[in-house]
């Protein structure tokens, strides 16, 4: 079947640290999404990308989908303390039925 | 933005019993809403897709009898799990969309304990 696969499954960085979490899917997707959830809490929708190669930031997020529009990643420039969590990326080969990967758990130590 | 509202947030139940979950989009009418249930340390695996005025889709494994789906309206869908067992134990959430350029908004979970 279908599948989103993301890594690492764990990261841990030293605050002021790069951190970069991949997604590849099994299959084109129609668009792919990023959520955030905290510990003991629910995923947050970060972001939408639907162009093949597009590249979207927002302040220390850079977001990419491939250009076979079958992988992207999320990359946090400098972290903090704030940005912990789990990340998840979602794809969505058509008619909105979201593929989750397994998410990437990031620790900052400060 | 979209708002979607989930209760209880945490329920403890016997076995045996059944528990109703319900979940209502607040400010947009969701014609279909999805249901995951999430292990600790997990992804979010899909359980079910409820459509508005029509019969659940059930993924495969999911048993459509013990996870009883029910849309009735375009703001409010409900998973009631029945006969419950400490193996359902676990992080329930669901979620909707108000568009195909927006991302999904999740319920805040329900964390089923049967005990």
């Amino acid at each position: 079947g279908q599948q989103v696969m993301q890594i690492p499954q764990y990261q841990h960085v030293q605050e002021g640290e790069d951190f970069t979490t991949y997604c590849n899917s099994s299959t084109t997707l129609s668009n792919i999404q990023w959520y955030k959830q905290r510990p003991g809490g629910h995923p947050v929708f970060l972001i939408q990308l639907v162009k093949s190669g597009e590249v979207k930031k927002q302040k220390r997020l850079t977001f990419q989908f491939g250009e076979a529009k079958k992988n992207s990643s999320l990359h946090i420039t400098a972290t903090q303390t704030t940005d912990v969590g789990t990340y998840f990326c979602a794809g969505d080969p058509q008619g909105g039925k979201l593929i989750f990967g397994q998410g990437t758990e990031l620790s900052v130590k400060p | 933005g979209a708002v979607v509202s989930q209760h209880p947030s945490r329920v403890i139940c016997k076995s045996g019993t059944s528990v109703k979950i319900e979940c209502r989009s607040l400010d947009f009418q969701a014609t279909t809403m999805f249901w995951y249930r999430q292990f600790p340390k997990q992804s979010l695996m899909l359980m079910a897709t409820s459509n508005e005025g029509s019969k659940a889709t059930y993924e495969q494994g999911v048993e459509k009898d013990k996870f009883l789906i029910n849309h009735a309206s375009l703001t409010l869908s409900t998973l009631t799990v029945t006969s419950a067992h400490p193996e359902d134990s676990s992080f329930y959430i669901c979620s909707a969309t108000r568009g195909t350029n927006y991302g999904y908004t999740f319920g805040s979970g329900t964390r089923l304990t049967v005990v």
